[in-house]
């Protein structure tokens, strides 16, 4: 596609449950990041995949969080046993070689 | 550690005037790229501007205008004429560069702009 494209864009959770939130990046672009936007903390960065290379989880919050990259395309961010504080909007971004980062239009999600 | 800080938590103005949305950072790298994003109600973040640490000339790019100045570690951003369509959260973001460069941003806390009509 022409963008980032995530998946759902709105997700409610009931608290425990587990949650899968899809992004398909920009065909080519070989870096992909996640990012998380709430309320009291601002954008976080999460994690980041590089080609085949091992991915970067410095900004995985919990070992509740956990992030796949498959073919090196689609990626997708898992969240077990969620919990209140993980509702926020989860944005997903991929870069080529030597651009800016461009992003998708987030997923919202509410954990009740 | 790097640090971007957005002093300005919300701004409002009147259509048609200047604006200016601060930006300061810190970072012990002496190689670096500065980005401004802009992110409207729909909550996509559409990319500004990226400006790497040797290039301290100002840009301009119609209405927009950017002023880098490495000895106060800052990265303005102008709106001239502002327009109601301009509304939206502006992030100055920071990213390493180099051999290690992985191109994770360190976001600001973002400044609110509201253009009245």
């Amino acid at each position: 596609g022409a963008g980032v494209s995530q998946s759902p864009s709105n997700k409610v959770t009931e608290k425990g449950k587990d949650v899968e939130l899809r992004c398909d990046p920009i065909s080519g672009h070989t870096a992909l990041y996640w990012y998380r936007q709430s309320l009291g903390q601002g954008l976080e960065f999460l994690i980041y995949f590089q080609g085949n290379s091992a991915p970067d989880k410095s900004g995985l919050p919990s070992d509740r969080f956990s992030a796949e990259r498959t073919g090196g395309s689609v990626s997708t961010l898992t969240i077990q046993r969620t919990q209140q504080e993980d509702s926020a909007v989860y944005l997903c971004a991929s870069r080529g070689l030597n651009t800016e980062a461009f992003f998708g239009q987030g997923t919202r999600l509410t954990v009740v | 550690a790097q640090k971007v800080t957005q002093a300005q938590t919300e701004i409002s103005v009147v259509e048609k005037e200047d604006v200016t949305l601060d930006c300061v950072y810190e970072t012990r790298d002496t190689t670096y790229y500065l980005f401004w994003y802009k992110q409207p109600p729909s909550g996509e973040l559409v990319f500004l501007i990226r400006r790497n640490s040797f290039d301290e000339q100002n840009e301009i790019s119609g209405r927009y205008s950017w002023n880098f100045q490495k000895s106060t570690s800052s990265f303005n951003f102008t709106i001239t004429a502002s327009q109601v369509v301009d509304s939206a959260v502006y992030f100055c973001a920071l990213s390493e560069w180099g051999s290690s460069n992985t191109g994770k941003l360190i976001f600001g806390q973002g400044t609110t702009l509201q253009v009245k009509p």
